[in-house]
């Protein structure tokens, strides 16, 4: 089992739309979540954090983290195609390295 | 100018060269990364260093040797390259620890990448 999982989609959604990205990781001691935006040969650049269960919302970007269900998501509302990209997911146990997701892609159609 | 820089940005070598790829940061951090990404496999670790004299093996270092010069500066080198050495390749640094509400609390910050073909 890989320590955190992603669909690779391609995830297709129309403009304007919400876009919903998940996550799973499996390291019950994880403290620290994150969701990085990676346009196609670029670099991966950090989008939100997260560290308690709940919701965490910056502008259009909510993210959302469930520790009992080890579980993570990324919604993007009012979906631009500007954030056609793919998505990475990141977890860390703190004082450990980071591990990230293989991502997912997101097409956001005109 | 940018805060993570990694040079070369392009390379392409022989199978057997020894290519050294370099990464400075004016950021002031302690740790530093380097991955290398592949379509489908996502980033993958392949050494860390969490200041000067702690270096530190990731998942895939095998083939690789990094060497920490100072707190701004960390350097990749593939002894001797082979064709699924081709990848690209990013350098990161972290501000951990960074103390805030929840906690210990960490960002990291990607260089540019460096797209490296081994023929």
């Amino acid at each position: 089992q890989k320590e955190v999982e992603q669909n690779s989609g391609p995830l297709s959604v129309p403009e304007g739309a919400i876009a919903s990205l998940n996550c799973t990781y499996s390291d019950r001691v994880s403290q620290s979540f994150f969701w990085y935006r990676q346009y196609s040969g670029k670099s991966p650049e950090l989008i939100m954090s997260i560290y308690s269960n709940g919701d965490k919302e910056d502008g259009r970007f909510t993210a959302q983290l469930n520790k009992a269900s080890q579980y993570v998501s990324l919604l993007i509302r009012d979906s631009q195609p500007s954030d056609s990209a793919t998505y990475l997911c990141a977890v860390s146990g703190g004082y450990q390295k980071v591990t990230f997701g293989t991502g997912t892609k997101l097409q956001v159609i005109p | 100018d940018a805060d993570v820089t990694q040079t070369p940005r392009n390379r392409i070598t022989k199978t057997g060269k020894r290519i050294m790829l370099e990464c400075s940061q004016t950021k002031g951090h302690d740790r530093m990364y380097w991955y290398r990404q592949d379509p489908g496999l996502g980033l993958r670790l392949i050494y860390y260093s969490f200041d000067v004299k702690d270096i530190n093996k990731g998942e895939i270092s095998d083939g690789y040797s990094v060497s920490r010069q100072a707190q701004a500066k960390f350097s990749l080198s593939l002894e001797s390259a082979i064709p699924n050495q081709t990848a690209l390749y990013f350098c990161a640094t972290s501000d951990f620890p960074r103390w805030g509400a929840a906690g210990g609390e960490e960002t990291q910050y990607f260089g540019p990448g460096t797209r490296l073909l081994v023929l």
